[in-house]
Order: structure tokens, then C-alpha cells, then sequence
């Protein structure tokens, strides 16, 4: 069966430092990856999705990156946090485009300070 | 574009009684509708999904939703609801190119 991994669990880093956020999926192969943002209050936002390797599409302009170095791997970065990137972080995985419903891991609770 | 609304952002209902979330959505064909649930600090859960067919689907927990295309609308049942149930619940759809568009949820809490 399939499970997708995010870690940590928690993270709190001060304003202005880096940050990278990991997400694994076993089980599966050429899997489309994303990254969503939930923010207090909200529903949740999309902020990369990947339909493989090095392969990376970015729906919100931020100061935020991700990379996909293998098939299963998914890596979200910053290299200057800012306050507003506290939130919820969401990976999900996804096969057959459009047509499947997307599997999302426990997620990764930021607290920028 | 496409979007999602849940109107209701907080609902209480008491143990055993019956639940329905709402939902509408705005796109330009026939779109691919989903509900989650998430329980407080976790990932989301699929309920269920429709993707054709049979309008009225069936989820997991006992949940169920009916796809109402003259209403734009994708509401979420239960007929008798658990303590357990208490939780926020995501509707979504997906168009184009796997995106899933969620509304920004409603929660529920169940009293005993």
C-alpha cells in the first residue's frame, strides 16, 4: 500500500532563517506531488506541484522554492522565512492526472517567530 | 476559473442526529468533486468522490453526497452522526490539469 511521510511534524524557526520541509511517498511510482499551504482560518492553497523529476510548477509568486531531486521526493525550501509563512504545510500525491483523487500526508506545523 | 464555496463555516449538531454540509462550486463543464475531512493537527481525508455516473455516491464513515448539477452543488450527509465525526470538513473540486481547488471549510462539533 501506499504512504506518503512529511517531516518534522513541528518547526519553529525565527524570521530570516532557511527552511526545508520533506515529504516522501513509498509505494508508488511517478506519483504527481504538492505542496499545499494552510493558513489559519482557511482552506487550503496550492503552492507547487510536480508530474516528475526536476519537473516543478508554481502557483503562487512567494518567497518559497521546492525541488524534486527523485521520483518520490519532495522538498519545500526558503532560503529567508518570513512571518507569514507560519501555517500548515500539506504534501499530497496524486496518480492519473485529473482523474484521481489526491492522498495527502499528516502534514508540517511552521511557526515563523 | 473555478471555485468552491461552504457557506457554513461552523455547524453544531448533537450526537445522533442527522448532517448536512454544503457546498457549491462554479466551473464551466462537469466538474470532479471530492469531500475531506481533517481532524484537528492532521492530514486530510478522502469521504468520497464523484467523477460520473450515479449522482448520489457513497463514502466511507457513513457519508454520503449528491451531485446536483442545476444547483451547482455537492452537499454532504450523514443520517445519524458520531462524537467522532467532530472534525473540519473540506469540499473540492478538480478541472484542469489536477488541481484541486478547496473551499475553506466548515467545521463541525457534536454535542452529547
Amino acid at each position: 500500500s501506499q504512504t506518503i511521510h512529511q517531516w518534522p511534524a513541528t518547526l519553529v524557526q525565527p524570521v530570516g532563517s532557511p527552511l526545508s520541509l520533506e515529504c516522501t511517498v513509498e509505494g508508488t511510482s511517478n506519483p504527481n506531488l504538492y505542496w499545499y499551504r494552510q493558513a489559519a482560518g482557511r482552506g487550503l492553497q496550492l503552492l507547487f506541484y510536480s508530474v516528475g523529476i526536476g519537473q516543478i510548477s508554481s502557483e503562487v509568486p512567494q518567497n518559497l522554492s521546492a525541488s524534486r531531486p527523485q521520483d518520490r521526493q519532495f522538498i519545500l525550501s526558503s532560503k529567508k522565512l518570513l512571518l507569514s509563512d507560519s501555517g500548515f504545510y500539506l504534501c499530497a500525491w496524486s496518480v492519473l492526472d485529473r482523474l484521481s483523487e489526491q492522498y495527502f500526508g499528516p502534514g508540517t506545523r511552521l511557526t515563523v517567530t | 476559473a473555478q471555485s468552491v464555496t461552504q457557506p457554513d463555516i461552523h455547524i453544531t449538531v448533537s450526537e445522533g442526529a442527522s448532517l448536512e454540509l454544503r457546498c457549491n462550486y462554479s466551473y464551466g463543464a462537469t466538474p470532479y468533486l471530492f469531500w475531506y475531512v481533517q481532524s484537528p493537527g492532521q492530514g486530510l481525508q478522502l469521504l468520497l468522490k464523484y467523477f460520473s455516473g450515479d449522482t448520489l455516491v457513497q463514502g466511507i464513515k457513513g457519508f454520503e453526497a449528491e451531485f446536483k448539477r442545476s444547483q451547482s452543488s455537492f452537499n454532504l450527509r450523514k443520517p445519524s452522526v458520531h462524537w467522532s465525526d467532530a472534525a473540519e470538513y473540506f469540499c473540492a473540486l478538480t478541472g484542469t490539469a489536477s488541481k484541486l481547488t478547496f473551499g475553506t471549510g466548515t467545521r463541525l462539533q457534536v454535542t452529547l
